[in-house]
């Protein structure tokens, strides 16, 4: 199975700066054939369902502010909030689906600081 | 609009089963793939189980393999996970997800999941 590790686990940033999430795989997730990374990322908050925030690395979900990225590439990966609004406070889920199980990270609590 | 409602969570003793459901909307049902996703209190996501459009691919964790079982019923737009055995470390909120994989064949892939429920409670006591 593909093990997903973020870092760091938990993190606290001041309105209106950036916060960066990295997320390992222990394998490639890039598939050759079509040069896609097979990594999700998806945000959490207390109460609610996840919610996609980013697929195949980098392409932003419909609807998902602009200030949310994700790049990376083969095993490294990172997600990042260019600027923190209070609303942004949950924990960030990265997820593997190059292969089954589809195996997510532990997460990363962001919290305001 | 697009939905997933889940239901049939309860608090069941160990070693006890529930059946959960989840009533899809607003999309084409019969088209989609589709996971059960647990989370434990405290902790994190947990993908449990999947099942192609056709119920032809189905996959389980380890940690339910034998003992939970995922259908659907197309017709019904409906989602099943048929939870037994049940043990304390299965209490979690279960949610059901859709999956934006497709199939070709008789082979299903699964991609990343773009609709959620809200979840249902399930609760093992001794």
């Amino acid at each position: 199975d593909i093990v997903m590790t973020q870092s760091p686990d938990s993190l606290a940033v001041s309105l209106g700066e950036r916060a960066t999430i990295n997320c390992k795989s222990s394998q490639s997730v890039l598939y050759s054939s079509n040069n896609k990374n097979y990594l999700a990322w998806y945000q959490k908050k207390r109460g609610q369902p996840p919610k996609l925030l980013v697929y195949w690395a980098s392409t932003r979900e419909s609807g998902v502010p602009d200030r949310f990225s994700g790049s990376g590439s083969g095993t490294d990966f990172t997600l990042t909030i260019s600027s923190l609004q209070a609303e942004d406070v949950a924990v960030y889920y990265c997820q593997q689906y190059y292969a089954t199980p589809g195996s997510f990270g532990q997460g990363t609590k962001l919290e305001i600081k | 609009e697009v939905q997933l409602v889940e239901s049939g969570g309860g608090l069941v003793q160990t070693g006890g089963s529930l059946r959960l459901s989840c009533a899809a909307s607003g999309f084409t049902f019969t088209t989609y793939n589709m996971n059960w996703v647990r989370q434990a209190p405290g902790k994190g996501l947990e993908w449990i189980s999947y099942i192609g459009s056709t119920s032809s691919t189905i996959h389980y964790a380890d940690s339910v393999k034998g003992r939970f079982t995922i259908s659907r019923d197309n017709a019904k737009n409906s989602l099943f996970l048929q939870v037994n055995s049940l043990r304390a470390e299965d209490t979690a909120v279960y949610y059901c997800a859709r999956d934006s994989g497709y199939c070709r064949g008789a082979t299903c892939y699964n991609y990343y999941m773009d609709v959620w429920g809200k979840g249902t409670t399930v609760t093992v006591s001794s």
